[in-house]
């Protein structure tokens, strides 16, 4: 079966240390793959996009790494703040429709 | 501004009531979304559509219903026949026929049905 799967278990990071977030899937051969992040009570925000030809798009902060072969998306924040804290979701878009899937998210708690 | 807004942003019903979600978009996008969240679950879709006058059944249509009347618009509704209706609903929406944009969403409706 399809599946997206994203620790569920909350990670705590120290406040400067770098955070990494980790996404995988099976059955699926998504042409792009991309992190949203939701604060509590909150629409989810878009944060990057990966194409399948890409291996690694930064942004501030921010760096996602793909790799089709682990079927795996590895997504870092550098230099981790409290206000980073929030729950981070991978989705991948279904080749076959325009389907967006999400994984279940995990939630990040930066301590100060 | 643009953006997506969903109204209200808490809404209680009594079991056996239909109840209609409202989304309403200015971003000029073609794509719109309903999905639904549980706690520790991810997001479910419920409906989608790519165009106005045509929408699809997502992975848990049963029980809602949708319209898309105009562009802008895209109402949910919970009708009595969704077994497990409270929940967050989030709608969104997305630049149609590229699935390499992002999807915008709205701030979300906590549905309570007792």
């Amino acid at each position: 079966s399809q599946k997206i799967e994203q620790n569920s278990e909350a990670l705590n990071i120290q406040e400067g240390k770098t955070a990494t977030l980790t996404c995988n899937y099976t059955n699926y051969s998504p042409a792009y793959l991309q992190w949203y992040r939701q604060d509590p009570g909150r629409g989810p925000v878009f944060l990057l996009l990966i194409r399948e030809n890409e291996k690694e798009k930064r942004k501030e902060r921010l760096k996602v790494t793909f790799d089709t072969t682990l079927k795996q998306s590895l997504f870092h924040i550098t230099a981790s703040q409290p206000a980073d804290s929030a729950t981070y979701l991978c989705a991948l878009a279904d080749s076959g429709t325009y389907k967006y899937i999400f994984g279940t998210g995990t939630r990040l708690k930066v301590l100060a | 501004d643009g953006g997506i807004t969903q109204s209200p942003k808490y809404l209680f019903r009594k079991e056996g009531q239909n109840v209609t979600l409202s989304c309403e978009q200015n971003l000029n996008h073609d794509a719109m979304y309903w999905y639904r969240q549980d706690p520790g679950q991810g997001l479910r879709l419920i409906y989608y559509s790519q165009i106005v006058n045509d929408f699809q059944k997502g992975d848990i249509a049963e029980g809602y219903s949708v319209s898309r009347e105009k562009k802008e618009s895209f109402p949910l509704t919970v009708t009595s026949a969704q077994k497990n209706p409270t929940a967050f609903y989030l709608c969104a929406s997305s630049i149609a026929g590229s699935w390499q944009y992002e999807q915008y969403f709205g701030p979300g409706t906590r549905l309570t049905v007792t």
